[in-house]
């Protein structure tokens, strides 16, 4: 059974600051995505990782994905009050037919003026 | 830009009662997906479906849930009988043929928010 973990799962922060969200998966996977929720909303896509060593930034938020130690990252660098919001990523099997996502329990990421 | 559409977006029932839960994949999508996010929990895969057939289901999606693509467009969720603990956040999601143009994402709709009381 693929799982997939993230720490930390709260997450405070100043403005200005910054901070790093890992995320680890227990089985053999190319692909990890991470995506953003607003209270109430929809998922947002921000990042897909389809390699080892892949790097993705836009604007403060840089992903990377190491795939033969199972970790993701999302950076966060100088941190704004608009990026408060809750960061998932996720999973699907390689090699499994219907590319289906298995998620993180998620990261609340509160920034503080 | 095209985007994946779903309705209702608030459906209240009653237990017991049958709801169906709709979406609108983008147009040129071939793989549909639902998922369902409990009030603050994280997002748990449902069922994916591709050429008119379920392709892969979870523990959650027992005989209670039935999905159909009744035409070209729509693509919905059925629950039997609604539970309470059925009550949850419904995201219906979809993508064009996996790995084409390096296409993986999965574009979510903005949900349904089942309540059964």
């Amino acid at each position: 059974e693929l799982k997939v973990e993230q720490n930390p799962l709260f997450l405070s922060m100043q403005e200005g600051k910054n901070y790093t969200i890992y995320c680890n998966y227990s089985t053999t996977s190319d692909r990890l995505y991470w995506y953003r929720q607003d209270p109430g909303k929809s998922l947002e896509s921000l990042f897909v990782l389809l390699s080892n060593g892949a790097v993705k930034q836009e604007g403060r938020l840089m992903a990377s994905l190491d795939t033969k130690a199972r970790l993701s990252t999302l950076h966060i660098t100088a941190a704004v009050h608009d990026l408060s919001a809750t960061y998932f990523c996720a999973v699907d099997l390689s090699g499994a037919g219907s590319y289906q996502l298995t998620f993180g329990k998620g990261t609340k990421l509160s920034v503080i003026p | 830009e095209p985007e994946v559409t779903q309705t209702p977006s608030h459906q209240v029932t009653q237990m017991g009662q049958e709801v169906i839960l709709r979406c609108v994949p983008i147009s040129n999508h071939l793989y549909f997906y639902w998922y369902r996010q409990i009030l603050g929990q994280k997002v748990e895969f449902l069922v994916s479906f591709y050429n008119n057939e379920i392709s892969e289901k979870s523990e959650i999606f027992d005989d209670q849930f039935s999905v159909e693509r009744p035409d070209g467009s729509n693509f919905t969720l059925k629950i039997r009988s609604t539970k309470l603990e059925d009550s949850a956040m419904y995201f219906c999601a979809s993508i064009p043929m996996p790995g084409v143009f390096f296409i993986f994402e999965q574009y979510f709709g903005p949900g349904t928010r089942l309540t059964v009381t």
